[in-house]
């Protein structure tokens, strides 16, 4: 079956230290996203990728990065400088980005500061 | 910007009862509006879609119609089920594909 896989689904950041979190996807989508959720505040967005090799900015891309280096692939780090890393964090994928058209999510990430 | 407002929740209902999750929207030009529901610990899977004014979108019940000239989006269900329980999100794609989405609301049904 075609979906989205995230993994691990919980991880846990020791203080200055870097994690990447994985989002690979089969359904040959070209555009990816990285969304953050807090409890009661909704999705927000990391960054997000319409194709191979690009990459923009979303409204909280500071302390996070990413790469699009193939097409059913979008690993999302998370850096030291992210103060406030603990969240649950979602990757989603569209066919082509197009405004009427659905995302489709993975399962999440919940990511812990220890 | 885009932005979505939803009613607050949580929301509990009995079983059997009729639902209403308030939702309205800011975009410039015309954006297509989503329900999305997310189960406990899973991630969010589409309800319904309307992708212009006055149309009605429709699943497993629920519905919703795209309301330009009160820019509204609200979701309705006349009888609400417990496996119905579980957060559902408005969100509107608006211009550049991007994605604005609501703060969730939490809906509870009891038997």
């Amino acid at each position: 079956d075609g979906g989205i896989t995230q993994s691990p689904k919980y991880l846990f950041r020791k203080e200055g230290q870097n994690v990447t979190l994985s989002c690979e996807q089969n359904l040959n989508h070209d555009a990816m996203y990285w969304y953050r959720q807090d409890p009661g505040q909704g999705l927000r967005l990391i960054y997000y990728s319409q194709i191979v090799n690009d990459f923009q900015k979303g409204d909280i891309a500071e302390g996070y990065s990413v790469s699009r280096e193939k097409k059913e692939s979008f690993p999302l780090t998370v850096t030291s400088a992210q103060k406030n890393p603990t969240a649950f964090y979602l990757c989603a994928s569209t066919g082509t980005g197009a405004t009427n058209e659905k995302l489709f999510f993975g399962s999440g990430t919940q990511l812990s500061v220890l | 910007g885009d932005s979505v407002t939803q009613m607050e929740g949580p929301v509990t209902l009995s079983e059997e009862a009729f639902l209403t999750i308030n939702c309205t929207y800011t975009a410039t030009g015309y954006p297509s509006l989503f329900w999305y529901v997310q189960y406990p610990g899973e991630g969010l899977q589409l309800l319904l879609k309307a992708t212009k004014a006055d149309d009605k979108g429709s699943n497993k019940g629920f519905e919703a119609t795209y309301r330009k000239e009160t820019t509204s989006f609200h979701l309705e269900k006349g009888s609400v089920q417990v496996s119905d329980s579980a957060v559902y999100f408005c969100a509107l794609t608006g211009g550049y594909q991007k994605v604005t989405f609501g703060t969730g609301t939490k809906l509870q049904v009891i038997p």
